[in-house]
């Protein structure tokens, strides 16, 4: 099955500056590649995703990348804040014939910024 | 909307006890699962659901029955519990068939078996 590797799995940054995410996965017929975020105490939302079509996607102050050829995909936070302080979480979607179709998720990074 | 719900929030339970934790969401979603959410292993997936009467198993079924009679209801059944199974436990729900789109996860369950 797939397997999704996820680092660092602690981040602290200063207030301001870039945070970056590493994800990589192992089934090379993986299509979608979700980013939800967790806040502590609640339940994970949906951030940003990048389907396999495309190798980069922006909103606002996040993006995503996807290198097909090296299985690996990543998150960019710029201008951090105190509210991106959170649990963030890398999935990736493996093509399934029939009616399988599961997400297998990463390990998570905390991230912590501070003032 | 009310989005995905789920009951209990939180449930002690003794091992070898039996216990349904309930999913429901009222966005007419084909698709729902259970996760399990255990620390520094991320989410992991226990079982799914692409329609009313499917289900199929995730990563970690064992130890764990569902059913999808219905649209809106997924629940969750843990035959005879085990400290093993203390954890957060998240339903979520997408659109359409198949998760290439947005899940909308409830506000978890927290259980913990002595």
């Amino acid at each position: 099955g797939e397997n999704v590797e996820q680092h660092p799995s602690t981040l602290s940054v200063q207030e301001g500056d870039s945070a970056v995410i590493k994800c990589t996965y192992s089934d090379s017929a993986s299509n979608y590649f979700p980013w939800y975020k967790q806040e502590l105490g609640k339940r994970p939302q949906l951030i940003i995703d990048i389907r396999s079509n495309v190798g980069e996607k922006k909103d606002q102050r996040i993006a995503v990348t996807l290198n097909k050829t090296a299985k690996h995909f990543s998150l960019h936070i710029t201008e951090t804040q105190p509210e991106d302080s959170a649990v963030y979480f890398c999935a990736a979607h493996r093509r399934n014939t029939g009616t399988a179709s599961k997400l297998t998720f990463g390990t998570g990074t905390r991230l912590q910024v501070t003032l | 909307n009310a989005g995905v719900t789920q009951t209990p929030k939180f449930q002690v339970l003794k091992t070898g006890q039996s216990m349904t934790l309930q999913c429901a969401q009222d966005m007419n979603h084909e698709y729902m699962s259970w996760y399990r959410q255990d620390p520094g292993m991320g989410l992991r997936l226990i079982h799914y659901s692409v329609g009313a009467g499917i289900t199929d198993q995730g990563e970690v079924p064992n130890g764990y029955n569902v059913s999808r009679s219905t649209t809106e209801d997924f629940p969750l059944r843990l035959l005879s519990a085990a400290p093993s199974q203390t954890s957060v436990y998240f339903c979520a729900s997408s659109s359409g068939r198949s998760i290439i789109y947005e899940q909308y996860f409830g506000p978890g369950t927290r259980l913990t078996v002595t």
